[in-house]
């Protein structure tokens, strides 16, 4: 069964602190790995797509890379309004098309 | 270009009635999916539209329901309410069945069952 997880569940960051979020999965041929964003009570916002190990998207302060079993979100130089819960999503490769989501992070940052 | 839509964006029923949501997808797009997500938890795949016909399915019963329309649009439906389906309920639309790329999706429809 394909699964994803987060950490870590909560993060609080002080503006201008970097820090990096974390998704692990376990699916059968990856199709893709999708970070979205969601502001509470919003649906989620397409960040980044990444398709194979060591390919990296780039997006003002974030930055996704991706291995064979995780995938990083790094957050440099945060602002407050990068506060959100940040999802992380993948999509098998054996013909399914449903994306199997994580339970998120939740991102405060603190001016 | 237009987003995606759905209506209502809340709403309130009581154990046992049936609610109908609607969807309409971002314009170019011609497949729709449905995802109910749980207060704290990451959205969870209900059904998938392509083509106006059913093109995979979560792990819901068959009291979850669908449609959509030649326009693309879609409706999710849900029978016999019970008080675990209080969630918020997205729509998200992409450009193919067969290829699903990203998905894009509406700001949801918040269900209280009580």
């Amino acid at each position: 069964e394909d699964q994803v997880t987060q950490s870590p569940e909560a993060l609080r960051l002080q503006e201008g602190e970097s820090s990096s979020l974390n998704c692990s999965y376990t699916v059968s041929g990856l199709r893709g790995l999708f970070w979205y964003r969601q502001d509470p009570g919003k649906g989620p916002e397409f960040l980044f797509t990444l398709y194979s190990a060591g390919e990296e998207k780039e997006k003002e302060r974030l930055k996704a890379t991706l291995t064979k079993k995780e995938s990083f979100l790094h957050i440099t130089a945060p602002k407050p309004e990068d506060s959100a819960t940040y999802l992380c999503a993948v999509q098998a490769a054996t013909g399914g098309q449903n994306f199997v989501f994580g339970p998120g992070t939740r991102l405060s940052v603190l001016p | 270009e237009t987003g995606v839509t759905q209506s209502p964006t809340h709403l309130i029923k009581t154990r046992g009635q049936q609610v109908t949501l609607r969807c309409s997808s971002q314009s170019g797009h011609n497949t729709v999916s449905w995802y109910q997500q749980a207060l704290g938890q990451g959205p969870q795949f209900i059904f998938q539209y392509y083509r106006e016909e059913e093109n995979g399915r979560g792990n819901f019963p068959p009291r979850f329901s669908g449609l959509q329309f030649p326009n693309y649009s879609s409706e999710l439906n849900v029978n016999a309410l019970e008080l675990d389906d209080s969630a918020l309920y997205l729509c998200a639309s992409s450009r193919t069945g067969k290829d699903t790329g990203e998905l894009f999706f509406g700001e949801g429809s918040r269900l209280t069952v009580l």
